[in-house]
């Protein structure tokens, strides 16, 4: 079994709609990291949680240290959102645990 | 504040040929690491360094690969004798503290 696995692996919406992406992970952790990866491009770090709840934009994300789950959450979801988005989670100060990711589309 | 910066973007080496990746990290972040992303595949931990000094390179192949972060410079990564299944995207991520990530916008590595 993954230390760190995310559902869904592919997840196909409406643009407008509400979308969540779900991770979990098995092992203790330092901090848990939210990251977008376009098609052919870079990877861009869109949170850092250690606990709590953070807010970017349309973008939500929360985590739930005691149950080992963090959610990210895209309010009105637009084309543009179109990506891959991957957790990591941070076991050291350096080395993350990637998840598989989650393919995301936004049809318009 | 301009962001972690890599080069070149895409580059092409035949076999057996060296391969640079340089990454210059955030103004002021002096933790770097190095992750290599396989067809179809999710990122690998390489190497993580700070300047002059390698911390963890666990995730380095033994041979053929190497990483430096100088004093002055970018950090390099160097691959030599590039074969076919070098060919992957490879990221730099930078850090103030060895904490928040910030990455680069990667190298595509092409061998033919």
């Amino acid at each position: 079994k993954n230390e760190v696995e995310q559902s869904p692996q592919n997840l196909t919406a409406q643009e407008g709609e509400f979308i969540t992406i779900n991770c979990s992970y098995s092992v203790g952790i330092s901090a848990l990291h939210w990251l977008q990866q376009h098609p052919g491009g870079g990877i861009v770090s869109l949170f850092m949680l250690s606990s709590g709840k953070k807010k970017h934009g349309r973008l939500i994300a929360t985590i739930n240290i005691q149950e080992k789950h963090s959610s990210l959450h895209i309010t009105a979801s637009h084309p543009r959102d179109s990506a891959v988005y991957i957790c990591a989670v941070s076991r050291s100060n350096y080395q993350l645990i990637w998840g598989a990711g989650t393919k995301l589309i936004i049809k318009p | 504040n301009a962001g972690v910066m890599q080069n070149p973007r895409h580059l092409v080496r035949r076999r057996g040929q060296e391969a640079r990746l340089r990454c210059s990290p955030m103004k002021g972040h002096s933790h770097v690491y190095w992750y290599r992303q396989l067809p179809e595949e999710g990122l690998k931990f390489m190497v993580y360094l700070q300047k002059e000094n390698i911390i963890d390179e666990s995730g380095m192949p033994k041979e053929r690969f190497s990483a430096e972060f100088p004093k002055e410079g970018p950090s390099i990564l160097r691959i030599q004798q590039v074969v076919r299944g070098d060919s992957a995207a490879y990221f730099c991520a930078s850090s103030p503290s060895g904490d928040e990530q910030y990455f680069g916008p990667g190298t595509r590595l092409t061998v033919t």
